[in-house]
């Protein structure tokens, strides 16, 4: 029974250069959410799937973000030139389906970024 | 807009003493759900409880109650007899009609000294 897993757990990374993280849900559970927290400013909603699909990316603070996932599994979000003020820890949550109202959100470790 | 207030930044009591960390919460739905999750020291946030709008009865838990009013739109959430293992971030959260998004406060930084 694998929780949700986040790799890598921290990275450190110049700016201007590209990363990405990664995130494994729990087995079986269709949705995936993306959250950014930053030190003062609690847990800000990023995008979310429904399987592969993405219907919200409303959270995406600018085009430099994006976001992808396969198989209904596997998730990637990946920030390209990064900034300074993209450090922060980006947690994911895998649940049954999106549906909150029913279904709780299971979170990950998080990847704690560092752009220096 | 929804939001979502919790206006005490940092707390920090006794063991054993009693706890309440508050939320406020706007949202202009008449059906809306309201969570609390506790992140501790290890970052995973761990789920509390969730209410819908409708129950507006009071709910305890071990240790943990949650005081729902929709009168003052609040969602108070008290620990008693707090225990040293109580110390993380508290986020009081909402989701309004629309399910499948979350909308978290800023948390409240607990800390309980021995």
């Amino acid at each position: 029974g694998a929780g949700v897993s986040q790799s890598p757990s921290n990275k450190v990374t110049e700016k201007g250069k590209d990363v990405e993280l990664r995130c494994d849900p729990i087995s079986g559970h269709t949705a995936l959410y993306w959250y950014r927290q930053s030190l003062g400013q609690g847990l800000e909603f990023l995008i979310y799937f429904q399987g592969n699909s993405a219907p919200d990316k409303s959270g995406l603070p600018s085009d430099r973000f994006s976001a992808e996932r396969t198989g209904g599994s596997v998730s990637t979000l990946t920030i390209q030139r990064t900034q300074q003020e993209d450090s922060a820890v980006y947690l994911c949550a895998s649940s049954l389906v999106a549906s909150l109202s029913s279904y709780e959100q299971y979170f990950g470790p998080g990847t704690r970024l560092t752009v220096t | 807009a929804q939001k979502v207030t919790q206006a005490q930044t940092e707390i920090s009591v006794v063991e054993k003493e009693d706890v309440t960390l508050d939320c406020v919460y706007e949202t202009r739905d008449t059906t809306y759900y309201l969570f609390w999750y506790k992140q501790p020291p290890s970052g995973e946030l761990v789920f509390l409880i969730r209410r819908n709008s409708f129950d507006e009865q009071n709910e305890i838990s071990g240790r943990y109650s949650w005081n729902f009013q929709k009168s003052t739109s609040s969602f108070n959430f008290t620990i008693t007899a707090s225990q040293v293992v109580d110390s993380a971030v508290y986020f009081c959260a909402l989701t309004e009609n629309r399910d499948d998004k979350i909308i978290f406060g800023k948390g409240t930084r607990l800390h309980i000294l021995p």
